[in-house]
């Protein structure tokens, strides 16, 4: 069964330095989100993509955060300046189309720590 | 706007024993809604989903019932077993993206 993979699984870093989470989609999937989990708290949306576009963002992806599909298959969130407090689990999630009704599928994970 | 309660737990069980997770919602319009699972070290899993009103999700021996008229939908199982300890979220999309709720976490004991 297709899933969808991120990279790495664990990403330490220190405060201010810029990291680049990867998502790889399910084939043929076009609706592309993602979310993060503080420790021990709820999954928050971020954002979604869709045509390499932005289409929906939340409060907390503010101009630290942003979000491309460089080569066509890889979905990637770039933090330009990390924070202690962007230190979470971060999910990358597709879908086939964008309706309501649409399953989306989420990739295991990528947890980000913050030093 | 859209918002999702549930039952934060954590919820102990004894093996074969009867699971219910409350799971209310706020809405605008006509959300799908979902229950997703977590396991312990692992990403987010759908679990089951239903799309309109008076629809019942089925999975795995779990199912929920769109109630429209109490906006819930409530989280059985008949018989747990210790291989379904994880953490449960509830989970509504009324646009392109989720509103989870807070989680529970269900702990079953053999």
């Amino acid at each position: 069964e297709p899933e969808v993979t991120q990279t790495p699984s664990h990403q330490v870093t220190q405060m201010g330095q810029e990291v680049i989470l990867r998502c790889v989609p399910i084939s043929n999937h076009l609706y592309f989100y993602w979310y993060r989990q503080i420790l021990g708290q709820k999954v928050e949306f971020l954002v979604s993509f869709y045509n390499n576009e932005i289409s929906e963002k939340s409060e907390i992806f503010d101009d630290q955060f942003s979000v491309e599909r460089p080569d066509g298959s890889n979905f990637t969130l770039k933090i330009r300046s990390t924070k202690l407090e962007d230190s979470a689990m971060y999910f990358c999630a597709t879908g086939r189309i964008g309706s309501s009704t649409d399953t989306q599928y989420f990739g295991p994970g990528t947890r980000l720590t913050v030093l | 706007g859209n918002s999702v309660t549930q039952m934060e737990g954590p919820v102990t069980l004894s093996e074969e024993a009867f699971l219910t997770i409350n799971c209310t919602y706020t809405a605008t319009g006509y959300p799908s809604l979902f229950w997703y699972v977590q396991y312990p070290g692992e990403g987010l899993q759908l679990l089951l989903k239903a799309t309109k009103a008076d629809d019942k999700g089925s999975n795995k021996g779990f199912e929920a019932t769109y109630r429209k008229e109490t906006t819930s939908f409530h989280l059985e199982k008949g018989s747990v077993q210790v291989s379904d300890s994880a953490v449960y979220f509830c989970a509504l999309r009324g646009g392109q993206n989720f509103v989870f709720g807070p989680g529970t976490r269900l702990s079953v004991l053999p």
